[in-house]
């Protein structure tokens, strides 16, 4: 069974600071990962993929990948209250191709 | 450049009866794939169309059935609903089945009864 896991939280971010969200993948065939956002009651919003090892800037969002870990990460420097949200991350493997694996999400709260 | 469309938007149905939504992918693709999302989960891939033929499925069973016609768009069918399949259904387009950036639309929100 493949898996992709996540703190569910609800992590509590005050404004301005950087909120940090992990995911771990175990299948290692696995290619391009994604992260989305998603609003309460809304569908999911790409933020970020990333393919290489290594980090990927957008703004104020970071990817971070290590695949020897199996770790893919997302930063949000100067979180702002519009951040609050759930941050689904998602995977996609050579096997696989277009069927992505979601973890559960991580609910980011930011407090003013 | 319309994005992903899904419709109804939300619908209630008994349990035992059967429902259609449908999804007109985002302009310029061709793969559309459908997910459902139960509450607090993340979203499992249902099944996936490309070239109006199935070419993967998740772990669902054949209650579950799709289409794809001419033009890209898709049904999903669900039938003999349970009360478990009270859910968000989404649908997400890509073009071709290896394409990377998947677009998901807003969504058919299902309660069953």
């Amino acid at each position: 069974q493949k898996e992709v896991e996540q703190n569910s939280g609800p992590l509590s971010v005050p404004e301005g600071a950087i909120a940090s969200l992990n995911c771990t993948y175990s299948d290692r065939g696995s290619q391009s990962f994604f992260w989305y956002r998603q609003y309460s009651g809304k569908s999911p919003e790409l933020i970020m993929f990333i393919y290489s090892n290594g980090d990927k800037e957008d703004g104020r969002f970071t990817a971070q990948l290590n695949k020897a870990s199996q770790y893919v990460s997302l930063l949000i420097r100067d979180s702002q209250p519009s951040d609050s949200a759930t941050y689904l991350c998602a995977v996609l493997s050579t096997d696989s191709w277009g069927k992505l694996q979601f973890g559960a999400g991580t609910q980011v709260v930011v407090t003013p | 450049d319309a994005g992903v469309t899904q419709s109804p938007t939300h619908l209630i149905k008994t349990r035992g009866q059967q429902v259609t939504l449908r999804c007109s992918p985002k302009s310029g693709h061709d793969t559309v794939s459908w997910y459902q999302q139960a509450l607090g989960q993340g979203p499992q891939f249902i099944f996936q169309y490309y070239e109006e033929e199935e070419r993967q499925r998740g772990n669902f069973p054949d209650r579950f059935s799709g289409h794809q016609f001419p033009n890209y768009s898709s049904e999903l069918n669900v039938n003999a609903l349970l009360l478990g399949d009270s859910a968000l259904y989404l649908c997400a387009s890509s073009l071709g089945v290896s394409g990377n950036t998947i677009y998901f639309g807003e969504g058919s929100w299902l309660t069953v009864v």
